[in-house]
């Protein structure tokens, strides 16, 4: 499978701990994307790279939350103490590049987490 | 602040029927419309674009500025069109912001 994988699919933890997901792009694209998703909602943008440069955060990442892609390849998400509100699907996804919209994003299958 | 709005949390149409998802936008630039679609056990994934003008599986969507608009249409439904359907904005906040804005998404069955 080429296309973009996550890891681990699942995760359950308890309040208080620290979490780490990792996301491994397409191999030639060098811009990666990381949402949120809840129940009963769309996806939530979180964060940006280009190549190993972090672009663009959003207001959601709170400073629990910390995003890394030291090599400009596989990127992290690490959540620490995590609180029960923090459980949701992490998605992460990438796409060529380029500035033109024509390059989709693609997406992984996600990382559940459950804050007990 | 830019949003997209999708009334519809579930749409149930029959097979043959025509289907419209409604998508509205709010955004102060020149934004760029995408309709994603996410099938029962699988990632999420472009359905189309509005930039491209084209047709896929029978479905098209017009971006319609006036009405801030991005519906999502087909002429008959088939079964394998039920799915959760995402529209999506890319805007540009002046940063080179490049992070989608989705709606809640419309979960659409169609009943044989």
């Amino acid at each position: 499978d080429t296309g973009v994988s996550q890891n681990p699919r699942h995760k359950i933890t308890k309040r208080g701990q620290n979490v780490t997901f990792r996301c491994d792009p397409i191999s030639e694209h060098n811009r990666l994307y990381w949402y949120r998703q809840t129940l009963g909602q769309g996806p939530e943008f979180l964060t940006y790279f280009q190549n190993e440069a972090q672009l663009e955060k959003s207001r959601l990442l709170s400073d629990r939350f910390s995003a890394e892609r030291p090599k400009g390849s596989f990127s992290t998400l690490e959540i620490q103490r995590t609180e029960q509100g923090d459980s949701a699907m992490y998605l992460c996804a990438s796409r060529r590049p380029g500035t033109s919209s024509i390059y989709e994003q693609f997406f992984g299958p996600g990382t559940r987490l459950t804050v007990l | 602040a830019q949003r997209v709005t999708q009334p519809e949390k579930l749409l149930s149409v029959f097979k043959g029927a025509p289907v419209e998802l409604k998508c509205n936008y709010s955004y102060s630039g020149s934004p760029e419309l995408f309709w994603y679609v996410q099938y029962s056990r699988q990632r999420l994934q472009l359905l189309l674009r509005h930039i491209s003008r084209e047709s896929i599986k029978g479905f098209t969507a017009d971006l319609n500025k006036g009405e801030t608009s991005f519906h999502l249409k087909k002429p008959f439904a088939q079964e394998e069109d039920s799915a959760m359907y995402y529209c999506a904005l890319r805007g540009y906040s002046g940063g080179g912001a490049d992070g989608l804005t989705f709606g809640k998404g419309t979960h659409l069955i169609i009943q044989p």
